[in-house]
């Protein structure tokens, strides 16, 4: 248990609706990632924040993916209008920022993700 | 956009024998950090390579940063059926953004 949590664990829906993840990272940290996973493949990135800033978003996203990190602790992400494509796994990860001094690495603590079926 | 290659795809290896994933990216890395994720579970960090040519070993494992920070690879000495799993390297570019990206990943099974 690496300290992040995400909810649901697991989620099956059918196409068109709407779906919701939750991440809570660890409490310290103020970098949070997204990222979906597909079978075989490595971790692709999805977005990032720092605190409650949303710094980068990748442009492999359409419109129907949105994430949120109000207050700058846990974090949702949203899939409107699912598609059978959007299955995979959905990861989060969190990471203490370095300081400009000290050799902190930015380590991120990945969740056990939540895997989202669409039908 | 950035992207960043592992080789080879899969390694089955006997216990005993050693092992070595190579990792290249299109663009310049300003770091390099290592994952291994076994079977069902999610990527546990393993190390962070920031320096050209930067060489660091962990017990069994050396992870070594290219000097054009282009490349990096990770060795491992006489593997055990505890090494089972995916490697992973990622890292991002010089742009000023923290947008990991993360390879492709090498598959190692060790047969007993």
């Amino acid at each position: 248990d690496t300290g992040v949590s995400q909810d649901p664990r697991h989620k099956i829906t059918k196409r068109g609706q709407n779906v919701t993840f939750r991440c809570d990272p660890i409490s310290e940290h103020n970098r949070l990632y997204w990222y979906r996973q597909t079978l075989g493949q490595g971790p692709e990135f999805l977005t990032y924040f720092q605190n409650e800033a949303q710094l980068e978003k990748s442009r492999l996203l359409s419109d129907r993916f949105s994430a949120e990190r109000p207050k700058g602790s846990f974090s949702t992400l949203e899939i409107q209008r699912t598609e059978q494509g959007d299955s995979a796994m959905y990861l989060c990860a969190s990471s203490l920022a370095p300081r400009p001094t000290g050799k902190s690495t930015d380590t991120q603590y990945f969740g056990p993700g939540t895997r989202l079926t669409v039908l | 956009g950035q992207q960043v290659m592992q080789i080879p795809q899969y390694q089955h290896v006997q216990e005993g024998e050693d092992f070595t994933t190579y990792c290249n990216s299109s663009t310049t890395l300003s770091n390099i950090q290592w994952y291994k994720q076994r079977p069902g579970g999610h990527p546990v960090f393993l190390i962070q390579l920031v320096k050209s040519g930067e060489v660091k070993k962990q017990k069994r494992l050396t992870f070594q940063f290219g000097e054009a920070k282009k490349n990096s690879s990770l060795h491992i000495t006489a593997t055990q059926t505890t090494d089972v799993g995916t490697y992973f390297c990622a890292g991002y570019g010089t742009s000023g953004t923290y947008k990991y990206i993360f390879g492709t990943g090498t598959r190692l099974k060790v047969l007993a």
